[in-house]
């Protein structure tokens, strides 16, 4: 069974300061790998998505980086902002696309002002 | 962009009762997922569909079916729901049939007394 941590669980950082979230997953054969924010009681948001014979992928102050040979993959936040503080999920597809995503149980991250 | 509504953000329903959990996109794709998210336990898939009138089981189907008559419409059903059924459901869609994102729903909160 396909199986994806996430590492620290739990991380409180002062803002300002830039941080790496780490994924890993158990079998390399991913299709990708996406990384998703989820504020508390809502959905999930999509940050980036990592095709597997991509290295990385950048949005504004975030970018996502995937080692498929060692099963890992980190997001890198630059500038941390209270703004930041929610849950950050890693979720990985091992189909073509049509199959669901196993997901890791997250980081829960908090930026203190 | 991308939009998936779910038809409640929060159900309290009896034990034995049959529920139903509606999930609609808007921009034609052609894949649909139901997601469960449950405190330590992370996300987990229940059901997903590629096609009109497809469905596959996901990790954990036991005591759910879906729907699936139209392409902008996927249905969650508990057919005789349980305790153990209380959780935060989860609609995502993504099109097909190569992997791209996933797009979530806000969820809806399920309280089974």
């Amino acid at each position: 069974k396909q199986e994806v941590t996430q590492i620290p669980a739990a991380l409180s950082v002062p803002e300002g300061e830039n941080l790496v979230l780490n994924c890993s997953f158990t079998d390399s054969a991913i299709y990708n790998l996406q990384w998703f924010r989820q504020d508390p009681g809502k959905g999930l948001t999509s940050l980036l998505l990592i095709q597997s014979s991509q290295r990385e992928q950048t949005s504004g102050r975030l970018n996502a980086s995937l080692d498929k040979s060692s099963g890992r993959s980190t997001l890198y936040i630059a500038a941390s902002q209270p703004g930041d503080s929610a849950t950050y999920l890693c979720a990985v597809s091992y189909g073509g696309g049509a199959d669901g995503l196993t997901f890791g149980k997250g980081t829960h991250l908090i930026i203190q002002p | 962009d991308v939009k998936v509504t779910q038809s409640s953000r929060y159900l309290v329903k009896r034990t034995g009762e049959k529920v139903f959990l509606e999930c609609v996109q808007d921009m034609d794709h052609e894949n649909m997922f139901w997601y469960r998210q449950d405190p330590g336990l992370g996300l987990r898939l229940i059901y997903f569909s590629y096609d009109v009138k497809m469905k596959e089981k996901g990790d954990i189907p036991e005591g759910y079916s879906v729907s699936r008559e139209k392409k902008e419409r996927f249905s969650l059903i508990l057919e005789s729901a349980s305790t153990n059924q209380t959780s935060m459901y989860l609609c995502a869609s993504s099109p097909g049939p190569t992997g791209r994102e996933q797009y979530f729903g806000p969820g809806t909160r399920l309280t089974v007394t």
